[in-house]
């Protein structure tokens, strides 16, 4: 069980938007900043969004990222069969003597 | 260019020892914490623990407290990962991260424990 909620899957066609959530509580999400990775399969994870809504350089502007309260998203418009990929949330949580959490991940489909 | 490379696949049997690496190059590498992260097959991302390289001081998910063994050797920029008696639950894809937000990936290394 992650500490960080996500849906297991999303999909859309070519062209759509949508959106992946990503739910936690005040120790991580309430307090942090929130990250979001993408994984291309059989890769690596790679940095898609840091601080709730920066893009690293070389991340196309499709992405964007946001945070309010407790929950994050992140939204990915013009939608392109190369995003098909799993992502991921993470925060780092005040809890204990702090630690990296992560959402379980979403699978994104391009239909 | 900034990059971490890691070590090879391992493939060992129940109860043996095993260290990971993971480099650092194109920054100074006792600038930024470096973490490890576990992936199960077919699973999601598990944050196991970090090193400061500056003075090798760790936190550990408790998860993984007591499991595994962070460390690191800032003359050489590489940090690693070791357990002292795997378990057949420890195959798994292992990944080093720059833990700046984790903004860079090693590209992993594949652990395999089998009798």
């Amino acid at each position: 069980q992650s500490v960080l909620t996500q849906p297991p899957s999303a999909s859309g066609t070519p062209g759509q938007r949508v959106t992946i959530s990503c739910s936690g509580s005040s120790s991580n999400i309430g307090s942090n900043y929130v990250y979001w990775y993408q994984q291309l399969p059989g890769t690596a994870p790679k940095l898609l969004i840091y601080r709730n809504n920066q893009r690293p350089s070389g991340v196309p502007d499709r992405f964007s990222g946001s945070k309010s309260g407790t929950s994050a998203s992140l939204a990915i418009s013009g939608l392109r069969s190369e995003d098909e990929a799993d992502y991921y949330c993470a925060a780092w949580d005040d809890s204990l003597s702090g630690l990296w959490v992560f959402g379980g991940g979403t699978k994104l489909t391009v239909l | 260019e900034v990059q971490l490379v890691q070590s090879g696949a391992e493939v060992k049997k129940p109860g043996e020892s095993l260290r990971i690496s993971c480099k650092g190059s194109g920054y100074s590498f006792t600038s930024y914490w470096i973490s490890w992260v576990r992936q199960m097959p077919g699973k999601g991302l598990e944050w196991m623990g970090r090193i400061d390289p500056s003075d090798s001081y760790t936190n550990y998910s408790p998860s993984f407290q007591g499991h595994v063994t962070i460390s690191a050797d800032k003359s050489i920029s590489t940090a690693y990962l070791q357990w002292s008696s795997l378990k057949a639950s420890d195959t798994a894809m292992y990944y080093c991260a720059r833990s700046n937000g984790m903004d860079v990936w090693g590209q992993g290394t594949t652990v395999t424990v089998s009798s």
